[in-house]
């Protein structure tokens, strides 16, 4: 079975640029999240997607940053114009509702590392 | 959503049990005890979770308190490998996950 991909591995911008990730979460699974993480910090969930529709974005800053799930598979965060204290690891994450032992289980990615100059 | 407290870190010897302590006093009835550990440069891994019974796997036992208000989980021979931040984590039917700061363990030769 697949994993969760992402890309690009790493990015390195100016401030004021723009960037943009992508996620192919495994198939079948109905939700994505995008977390970032700090260095030295646990993930902080910037976005919940359920198929093509938003559970939850109350931490995504939202004058810069954008996430869409088109057709409820894949998903692009995008952010614009990047700040210096954006710099992190992008971590995409997928799991399926679907009853069983392992239900809610969250699959990541190896995450996009952002680093802004 | 219910909030956890775990030590920041906790050093085991490679070979002993590695007991790690997660308080969740705010916890709901529905709430859900998830685990997951993150290995430096990783994303997350799932370890084990719980509602209200402990539970055992290939990976870990977790021990959850008869009130609920916290639980431990137990690597019960940790080696080199487990070196990793330990995350524990309450969630409802929403899988809304919120990460806090972790427990850093680190297993010593």
């Amino acid at each position: 079975e697949a994993g969760v991909a992402q890309s690009p591995r790493y990015k390195i911008i100016e401030k004021r640029q723009s960037v943009a990730f992508w996620c192919n979460p495994i198939s079948g699974h109905a939700t994505l999240y995008w977390y970032q993480q700090i260095l030295g910090q646990g993930p902080k969930l910037l976005i919940q997607f359920q198929n093509n529709g938003v559970v939850d974005d109350s931490q995504l800053p939202k004058d810069r940053f954008s996430a869409e799930r088109l057709k409820g598979v894949d998903s692009t965060l995008k952010i614009q114009p990047a700040k210096l204290e954006d710099s992190a690891v992008y971590l995409c994450a997928s799991s399926s509702q679907d009853r069983g032992w392992r239900t809610g289980e969250l699959f990541f990615g190896e995450g996009s590392r952002l680093t802004v100059l | 959503d219910a909030k956890t407290t775990q030590p920041p870190s906790m050093d085991c010897a490679e070979g002993r049990a590695a007991n790690l302590p997660c308080n969740h006093s705010t916890i709901s009835g529905n709430e859900y005890v998830y685990w997951y550990r993150q290995i430096h440069s990783q994303g997350p891994q799932y370890i084990i979770h719980g509602l209200k019974n402990n539970e055992t796997n290939e990976m870990a036992s977790l021990i959850i308190t008869e009130d609920r208000k916290s639980s431990t989980l137990i690597l019960p021979h940790a080696t080199l490998r487990d070196t990793a931040v330990y995350y524990c984590i309450v969630i409802a039917g929403t899988y809304k996950y919120i990460f806090g700061t972790g427990t850093r363990l680190k297993v010593l030769a």
